[in-house]
């Protein structure tokens, strides 16, 4: 089932910060964040593994709620080449052998524009 | 490092033939490889997931008969769509992952499929 991305759209100004929530209605064993601009693929951000993890990149960084069964990914301070749709990606579920093989399924996506 | 590359980038066919695509993980074995599609302003769809030497696992919906995919080696996967039709015009995205479920996928570029 596809987790659920809010909000579906956000435009800043340089320098402010934003939210992107990604939320599931089955648990969840990790949470992969990808940017994708444009015409070009998705870019690889982060993976959180377990609950309670928290991960930065530079000015990007992401919560993981295993209970909850949501991820956050916030932006600080954010750049005009942080523009661009934000994907968080769940695993499938795992079959009777326990195997998920990384199948991901990704959510409907965030469309982030950052204006000077 | 992890690079994926994907060819063509762009490739215009008449309907009724057939198209290949190939995928190359460039600077690391590849145990597991993806394929995606994408509509305009839509998420990434799995089509398929394939594993050296053995035959790909078709998501649910997906032909097989239509969508061949080839995992030739650890470094290449092809998908190859049969008797193309107007509607399998898409965005076509490869990804290919190193070691275990939990890492991180590495997108190629996309090939941008158009069938007249």
């Amino acid at each position: 089932q596809q987790p659920v991305q809010s909000p579906q759209a956000v435009i800043l100004r340089e320098g402010e910060d934003a939210v992107i929530n990604c939320s599931s209605s089955k648990a969840l064993y990790s949470v992969h964040w990808y940017r994708q601009k444009h015409g070009e693929a998705p870019v690889f951000l982060m993976i959180l593994l377990k609950g309670g993890e928290q991960k930065g990149h530079e000015k990007i960084s992401a919560s993981f709620n295993e209970k909850k069964q949501q991820s956050s990914l916030y932006l600080t301070a954010s750049q005009l080449s942080y523009s661009g749709t934000y994907f968080c990606g769940t695993p499938k579920p795992r079959n009777a052998g326990g195997t998920s093989y990384g199948k991901l399924t990704f959510g409907q996506g965030t469309i982030l524009t950052v204006h000077p | 490092g992890a690079v994926v590359s994907q060819h063509p980038s762009r490739v215009i066919c008449k309907s009724g033939t057939s198209v290949k695509i190939e995928c190359r993980s460039l600077d690391f074995q590849a145990t597991t490889m993806f394929w995606y599609r994408q509509f305009p302003k839509q998420s990434l769809m799995l089509m398929a997931t394939s594993n050296e030497g053995s035959k790909a696992t078709y998501e649910q919906g997906v032909e097989k008969d239509k969508f061949l995919i080839n995992h030739a080696s650890l470094t290449l996967s092809t998908l190859t769509v049969t008797s193309a039709h107007p509607e399998d015009s898409s965005f076509y995205i490869c990804s290919a992952r190193q070691g275990r479920a939990e890492y991180e996928q590495y997108f190629g570029p996309g090939t941008r499929l158009t069938v007249t």
